[in-house]
């Protein structure tokens, strides 16, 4: 089944050690972003990506960095400068919304919840 | 700056009871997009709907009604006859860059409806 895959669902970090989150798509979408989400605060987007070798930075990148080597992956690695990593993340995919039937809608994966100890 | 407020934090129902999810945005733009997700316990958002803004037409499509009136800025969602299965969060999101390859939303804190037997 076609969908995007995030791993691990589960997640613990000591302080000062980096993590990556891997999100994988097999949707054939061009667009792929990365989203934080806290309690009471809904979902705020950190980075995305447009297409292959390219992204850009959300609201909230700082602590955060990603890379685009294929279209299908977009990891993404939650730095020791990452003061407060402790969320839910959520990858989600977009085709352009231009394309017969498509709604511009965003696909999301299941998440992963990073905890600090 | 764009701006999505859902002042509803939680809401709480009766099986076959009617309830309305209130959305109210704010942005600069003549031309924008919203949209409805919803958020199960299992954590991925599922899309259930975008408006244009240009078309003002409400929409109902089974139990689910979407009410756009760009007079007050809002885009509230009803659910008629609900049942614990719509128990979930549920985020109002607003974007204006629909036509490029990627889609920016900006989200809702989002309201926790819970549906009891």
């Amino acid at each position: 089944d076609g969908g995007i895959t995030q791993s691990p669902k589960y997640l613990f970090r000591k302080e000062g050690q980096n993590v990556t989150l891997s999100c994988e798509q097999n949707l054939n979408h061009d667009a792929m972003y990365w989203y934080r989400q806290d309690p009471g605060q809904g979902l705020r987007l950190i980075y995305y990506s447009q297409i292959v070798n390219d992204f850009q930075k959300g609201d909230i990148a700082e602590g955060y960095s990603v890379s685009r080597e294929k279209k299908e992956s977009f990891p993404l690695t939650v730095t020791s400068a990452q003061k407060n990593p402790t969320a839910f993340y959520l990858c989600a995919s977009s085709t352009p919304s231009g394309l017969a039937g498509s709604t511009g809608e965003l696909f999301f994966g299941e998440g992963s919840r990073l905890t600090v100890l | 700056a764009q701006k999505v407020t859902q002042a509803q934090t939680e809401i709480s129902v009766v099986e076959k009871e009617d309830v309305t999810l209130d959305c109210v945005y704010e942005t600069r733009d003549t031309t924008y997009y919203l949209f409805w997700y919803k958020q199960p316990p299992s954590g991925e958002l599922v899309f259930l709907i975008r408006r244009n803004s240009f078309d003002e037409q409400n929409e109902i499509s089974g139990r689910y009604s979407w009410n756009f009136q760009k007079s007050t800025s809002s885009f509230n969602f009803t659910i008629t006859a609900s049942q614990v299965v719509d128990s979930a969060v549920y985020f109002c999101a607003l974007s204006d860059h629909l036509l490029t390859s990627g889609s920016r939303l900006t989200f809702g804190e989002g309201t926790q409806l819970t549906v009891n037997p």
